[in-house]
């Protein structure tokens, strides 16, 4: 079975400070790995997803995630908050690398305050 | 890019009436959709896999016959939520990809159902 924590419901930061998104996952089987950015009253979008092509994966928006298997984790990071970073990040885990059927972490919200 | 949209995107109904939400793939066909639903602040949970021309793939614990999903066409899923109770209420979310699901899934917007 394949599980995703997140840790920290809720992390705030300054403007042009660091981003860091924690995540942590459980599988039995290789796993691949997603980062989902939800704004208010919208859709999921994906930012960034790990193949298993390369541990350190850049996406979109100047985040990136990068995958350390003795940690099982898969941090999400941008060296410089931005106000319109602010929104709900979403972990996830597939057994494919489509992401279909994905396991949701439950999700860390990003405050950014000038 | 590929687009998925959901129609309606807020509904409010009475408790025990049925409400059906689209899910549609604008740009693409899509013969695989997935519908999740998003409780407040909490995580999205899987409910079933759609797939075109054939029965819905429900996922443990998931009524299939309150929560019925028709994929009658590449381009278009439905979920219809029967005799819909208050604690039904919540953000349901549909994706669609590309190659019969072996890409990318991309998520509609999302419908918010508040059942009085």
């Amino acid at each position: 079975a394949q599980s995703v924590t997140q840790l920290g419901s809720h992390v705030s930061v300054s403007e042009g400070a660091l981003v860091l998104l924690r995540c942590n996952y459980s599988s039995s089987v290789p796993p691949y790995l997603f980062w989902y950015v939800q704004y208010p009253n919208q859709g999921l979008q994906l930012l960034l997803k790990y193949t298993s092509a390369a541990t350190l994966v850049k996406g979109i928006n100047g985040f990136e995630a990068e995958f350390k298997k003795s940690e099982t984790s898969f941090h999400l990071t941008k060296p410089s908050a931005h106000m319109s970073d602010a929104a709900e990040y979403f972990c996830a885990v597939s057994e494919n690398q489509a992401g279909t059927a994905l396991i949701f972490g439950k999700g860390t919200t990003l405050s950014v305050s000038s | 890019g590929a687009v998925v949209s959901q129609h309606p995107s807020w509904v409010i109904c009475k408790s025990g009436t049925s409400v059906k939400i689209e899910c549609r793939s604008l740009d693409f066909q899509a013969t695989t959709m997935f519908w999740y639903r998003q409780f407040p602040k909490q995580s999205l949970m899987l409910m079933a896999t759609s797939n075109e021309g054939s029965k819905a793939t429900y996922e443990q614990g998931v009524e299939k016959d309150k929560f019925l999903i028709n994929h009658a066409s590449l381009t278009l899923s439905t979920l219809t939520v029967t005799s819909a109770h208050p604690e039904d209420s919540s953000f349901y979310i549909c994706s669609a990809g590309l190659a019969g699901g072996q890409d990318t899934q991309y998520f509609g917007p999302g419908t918010r159902l508040t059942v009085l």
